[in-house]
């Protein structure tokens, strides 16, 4: 059974940080692999979307990789911003239209 | 347009009512989720319709019930709830094929009240 966790699962960092958050899953066979943030009480919005087949997919500040083999992936975010202050979830699809979420890292930036 | 929408954002039920989740996505996506998010923890499959045909239904209770009655629309009927089922209700869609597919789109929740 595929389980999905995210270290740590929660984070306060200065404003201008660079930072990682990751994600673990325990079976490697995904179709790929999404990033969101969320607001609480709010929906999820899509940050990256990395295939199964792709390293590394790249937005703004954002930069995701993926590593299929150990299971892992990061996302690194540069020079945070107290506007990034949100929970971040990964999520894998483990097969047709099912995708199972991790457990979510909360992060604040302070001014 | 990358929008999913939904109504009523906030929703407050008494035990014996029947009330309407509606969701709905203009993306040409043709599948479309519902999802459960109690608070502090991830979203849970509740329902897929693919075509606008129920494919995955997680072992849903059968208080909730799924209607797809277009490719556009997704509802979700509620009947005779608990207050356990008080949670944030999301709707997503995504593409399945194409240069982005799998990418899935959620919608901004419907946060129900069971009384």
């Amino acid at each position: 059974k595929q389980e999905v966790t995210q270290i740590p699962a929660a984070l306060s960092v200065p404003e201008g940080e660079n930072l990682v958050l990751n994600c673990s899953f325990t079976d490697s066979a995904i179709y790929n692999l999404q990033w969101f943030r969320q607001d609480p009480g709010k929906g999820l919005t899509s940050l990256l979307l990395i295939q199964s087949s792709q390293r590394e997919q790249t937005s703004g500040r954002l930069n995701a990789s993926l590593d299929k083999s150990s299971g892992r992936s990061t996302l690194y975010i540069a020079a945070s911003q107290p506007g990034d202050s949100a929970t971040y979830l990964c999520a894998v699809r483990t097969g047709t239209y099912k995708y199972i979420f991790g457990t979510g890292t909360r992060l604040k930036v302070l001014a | 347009d990358t929008e999913v929408t939904q109504t009523p954002k906030h929703l407050v039920m008494g035990m014996t009512n029947k009330k309407s989740l509606k969701c709905e996505q203009h993306m040409g996506h043709r599948a479309m989720y519902w999802y459960k998010q109690k608070a502090k923890k991830p979203p849970e499959l509740m329902f897929v319709y693919s075509y606008e045909k129920l494919s995955i239904n997680e072992s849903v209770p059968s208080r909730f019930s799924p209607e797809c009655p277009n490719s556009s629309l997704l509802n979700l009927h509620l009947h005779a709830l608990q207050p356990e089922d008080s949670a944030l209700y999301l709707c997503a869609s995504s593409q399945e094929s194409g240069g982005r597919r799998y990418e899935q789109y959620f919608g901004p929740g419907t946060r129900l009240t069971v009384t």
